[in-house]
């Protein structure tokens, strides 16, 4: 089965500075790749998402990469604000629609 | 995002009960999932649904149960056979069968499950 990998575990930035987080996949038929943020006590919700037939998503502050031959995507926030402290879970979607979530990174932004 | 209501949002149980959580949505969706989340890990997939009155086992199924009745309806019973209960439990559903661009996963708030 799928299986995703999430790098780092916590992440520490200063406010205004950009954050970069990591995840690499093991099924090449993966094809959807979405990204939640969860603060803290609360659900998961979803913030950026991209196929597998496209290369990078743009929106706003954040972004998502996808290299589809080194099987990693990564999802870059810039400008850090306080209110994007918490934890981001990226996922990939297997031929079958199944999601497999990597471990999360707790980002916190130092005012 | 209101659309999945998990209750309740705390629950306290004795070990070798069983407890069942609750979960609605009202987002006439398809396929509905149960994960669990334990502290500084991702979310495992304990059971899911894509149909009425049919559901699969995913990840960790072992310990808990479910039904289907109905569309709106996926709870999850967390029997005394399950060893390490305590955890926060998130119910999501897709529109499709499966999650994809089209038919992304929405959670509802969770229920932190406390079995001491």
């Amino acid at each position: 089965g799928e299986n995703v990998e999430q790098h780092p575990s916590t992440l520490s930035v200063q406010e205004g500075d950009s954050a970069v987080i990591k995840c690499t996949y093991s099924d090449s038929a993966s094809n959807y790749f979405p990204w939640y943020k969860q603060e803290l006590g609360k659900r998961p919700q979803l913030i950026i998402d991209i196929r597998s037939n496209v290369g990078e998503k743009k929106d706003q502050r954040i972004a998502v990469t996808l290299n589809k031959t080194a099987k990693h995507f990564s999802l870059h926030i810039t400008e850090t604000q306080p209110e994007d402290s918490a934890v981001y879970f990226c996922a990939a979607s297997d031929a079958g629609n199944m999601l497999t979530f990597g471990g999360g990174t707790r980002l916190m932004v130092k005012p | 995002d209101g659309g999945i209501t998990q209750s309740p949002k705390y629950l306290f149980r004795k070990e070798g009960q069983n407890v069942t959580l609750s979960c609605e949505q009202n987002l006439n969706h398809d396929a509905m999932y149960w994960y669990r989340q334990d502290p500084g890990q991702g979310l495992r997939l304990i059971y899911y649904s894509q149909i009425v009155n049919d559901f699969q086992k995913g990840d960790i199924a072992e310990g808990y149960s479910v039904s289907r009745e109905k569309k709106e309806s996926f709870p999850l019973t967390v029997t005394s056979a399950q060893k390490n209960p305590t955890a926060f439990y998130l119910c999501a559903s897709s529109l499709d069968r499966g999650s994809s661009y089209n038919s992304p996963l929405h959670f509802g708030n969770g229920t932190r499950l406390t079995v001491t």
